[in-house]
């Protein structure tokens, strides 16, 4: 079967780094996007990998090793409005979306 | 776990055509259901949110008589695109929201539309 493993929840403070680690075992593979969801509003998409290596965008880096079926999604600078579910979804053979059941990142002051 | 299936995968169409998409939670009842669109590498466009019995709620510019939805029970909402459009073609994604002490959302799969 197909599967996407996250951390349920992580917890750190501001100010910090954090990172949150997707493991994937899919049928084909087609890309790994991150998406930042806030409470009771729709996913914002962060980031799209389709090659091994580390992606930079901001605060935010991504990073894939296809053969490990491992990703990571790294926050730096950690802020207080960081606080929120990230969700790992991979895109399979079929382009459709594997979805992780998201990781729910806490910031304390 | 949760799953939330989407049927069909894909979908070719006609320009002028109507296209169903049926999303299902498969192993719990969903009491709200929500669809998306997707545009590559943009994030999820909320379109409406749908409840079990009552009419689905429309995103600001989403017309209802276009993106008619149906939650006809507590495990399955249809998402018809009526008279279809090449610019409807998109990646629909539709969500649903597990009851119990602890909300979670789970996302389908999927369903590509191309519209020719």
């Amino acid at each position: 079967g197909q599967n996407i493993d996250q951390p349920t929840e992580m917890t750190a403070t501001e100010g910090a780094i954090v990172q949150i680690n997707c493991t994937y075992q899919t049928s084909g593979f087609n890309g790994l996007f991150w998406y930042q969801q806030h409470a009771g509003e729709a996913p914002t998409f962060l980031s799209y990998n389709v090659l091994d290596g580390l992606e930079e965008k901001g605060r935010f880096s991504s990073f894939l090793s296809r053969s490990k079926g491992y990703s990571y999604l790294l926050l730096k600078e950690l802020q207080m409005k960081d606080s929120a579910s990230y969700l790992c979804a991979v895109m399979d053979s079929n382009y459709q979306l594997i979805w992780g059941a998201g990781t729910k990142l806490i910031i304390k002051p | 776990g949760a799953v939330v299936s989407q049927h069909p995968s894909w979908v070719i169409c006609k320009s002028g055509t109507s296209v169903k998409i049926e999303c299902r939670s498969l192993d719990f009842q969903a009491t709200t259901m929500f669809w998306y669109r997707q545009f590559p590498k943009q994030s999820l466009m909320l379109m409406a949110t749908s409840n079990e019995g009552s009419k689905a709620t429309y995103e600001q510019g989403v017309e209802k008589d276009k993106f008619l939805i149906n939650h006809a029970s507590l495990t399955l909402s249809t998402l018809t695109v009526t008279s279809a459009h090449p610019e409807d073609s998109s990646f629909y994604i539709c969500s649903a929201i597990s009851g119990g002490r602890e909300e979670t959302q789970y996302f389908g799969p999927g369903t590509r539309l191309l519209v020719l």
